[in-house]
């Protein structure tokens, strides 16, 4: 079966530290794996994708992830937070089928203090 | 350009009544998938339409749970005799069909309170 896995229900990092939210992955074949972000009361928000090639992502807002194959993890990164990335993250990876409906795991709330 | 719009940003409603979601996906987006997320169980997908093709309504919890699509834009989510469990954001999406690389964009949600 196909899942996403997101071990830690928060994060709590200083401003200016640098951040990790973790996810893990279970999928047949090659994976498609996306980062969204969630602020309150908002829809998703697109921030990156790992569909192939590079290992190291970049997208929006200064974020990177990292898709590593043999551990089957694409953990979320950013060299330096801001208390604006204070957010509720989602990790998500494609179905194996025609739809292509993602699969999310379960969100980790990232909580940056000044 | 704009986004994924739905409508309304809220709706309250009284148990046993019949709610109505509606979706405008980005233009000339031909796949639209609807998605709920709730406290207990996250994000899940419920159904997805593509172009003129049948719709997958696989992730639909209930026979009360029903979605069309017309001319391949606006979509409505019907539920029918609201249960409070039914209580949560609605999430539209929505992606062109070149693969299925594309991104999926969303929509801010309708949230779905049923008293």
């Amino acid at each position: 079966a196909q899942s996403v896995a997101q071990p830690e229900d928060q994060v709590n990092v200083a401003e200016g530290n640098p951040l990790t939210v973790k996810c893990t992955y279970s999928v047949s074949g090659n994976p498609y794996l996306f980062w969204y972000v969630q602020y309150p009361n908002r829809g998703l928000q697109f921030l990156l994708k790992y569909i192939t090639g590079d290992n190291l992502v970049k997208g929006s807002y200064g974020f990177e992830a990292e898709f590593n194959k043999s551990q089957t993890s694409f953990h979320l990164k950013k060299p330096s937070a801001l208390v604006s990335d204070s957010a509720l993250y989602f990790c998500a990876v494609r179905a194996s089928s025609n739809t292509g409906k993602l699969i999310f795991g379960q969100g980790t709330t990232l909580q940056v203090k000044p | 350009g704009a986004g994924v719009s739905q409508s309304p940003s809220n709706k309250v409603t009284e148990k046993g009544k019949d709610v109505e979601l509606r979706c405008d996906p980005i233009s000339g987006h031909t796949a639209l998938y609807w998605y709920r997320q709730s406290l207990g169980q996250g994000l899940e997908f419920l159904i997805y339409f593509q172009g003129n093709s049948a719709p997958d309504k696989s992730g639909l919890p209930s026979d009360r749970f029903s979605a069309e699509r017309t001319g391949g834009s606006v979509s409505t989510l019907t539920i029918q005799r609201t249960q409070q469990e039914d209580s949560a954001v609605y999430l539209c999406a929505s992606r062109p069909w070149t693969s299925g690389r594309d991104t999926q964009y969303f929509g801010p949600g309708t949230r779905l309170t049923v008293l």
